[in-house]
């Protein structure tokens, strides 16, 4: 089956900066969703990105589908961003399922 | 808008006792999802319901049952408990099936069953 990878698994950071989170899949996809899971359980959603580029605020992302990646940008990170952001995928050879990924930690520390 | 509202927020069971996790959405949505979360596991899909009136197993259906009540409401049963059934129970919804737009997450319910 399809592997969704996400790098890197750990990621400290001191608040206000910048950092790029990639989630890259070994098989062809029909569409993608970022999450952010806080420490306190609660899992948002961030994006729905098949393809191209959306911004919401100091967050953004990118898929690039003919190359099997996608890439989450935080610019001026903040405390409240730490948690575990996952990616997740529906593979094109079967879209009932969705595919998480393995997750980046991210610690934000002021 | 409350989006996708689960109760309880936490559960302790005991061995074989049954329970109901309720989980409803506001958002009009088509389509509603049962997972659990374990450490190491990642989320696993337990059933869903593409559309009312319709339920199907997902990956790990084994000791569980589902109703969709009606458009808004997808409850989750456990007849009789099982340690290998404490987890974190997401229940999450979207508004077209086969995950062709974004999937919104409940709060989840902590269950543990000694």
């Amino acid at each position: 089956g399809i592997q969704v990878e996400q790098s890197p698994p750990d990621l400290i950071l001191q608040e206000g900066a910048n950092s790029t989170l990639r989630c890259n899949f070994s098989d062809s996809v029909n569409n993608l969703q970022w999450f952010h899971q806080n420490p306190w359980g609660q899992l948002i959603n961030l994006f729905y990105i098949p393809s191209g580029t959306k911004q919401n605020g100091r967050l953004s992302a990118t898929t690039v589908a003919t190359e099997r990646y996608s890439l989450l940008y935080i610019s001026s990170s903040q405390t409240t961003d730490s948690g575990v952001y996952f990616c997740a995928v529906v593979p094109s050879y079967n879209t009932d399922k969705l595919i998480f990924g393995t997750g980046t930690r991210l610690q934000v520390f002021p | 808008n409350a989006g996708v509202t689960q109760t309880p927020k936490f559960q302790v069971l005991k061995t074989g006792q049954s329970m109901t996790l309720q989980c409803a959405q506001d958002m009009n949505h088509n389509s509603m999802y049962w997972y659990r979360q374990d450490p190491g596991m990642g989320l696993r899909l337990i059933y869903y319901s593409a559309s009312e009136g319709t339920t199907d197993k997902g990956e790990v259906p084994n000791g569980y049952n589902v109703s969709r009540l009606n458009k808004r409401e997808f409850s989750l049963r456990l007849e009789s408990a099982a340690p290998s059934q404490t987890s974190v129970y997401f229940c999450a919804s979207s508004e077209k099936g086969g995950y062709n737009s974004p999937l919104h997450f409940g709060n989840g319910t902590r269950l543990t069953v000694t």
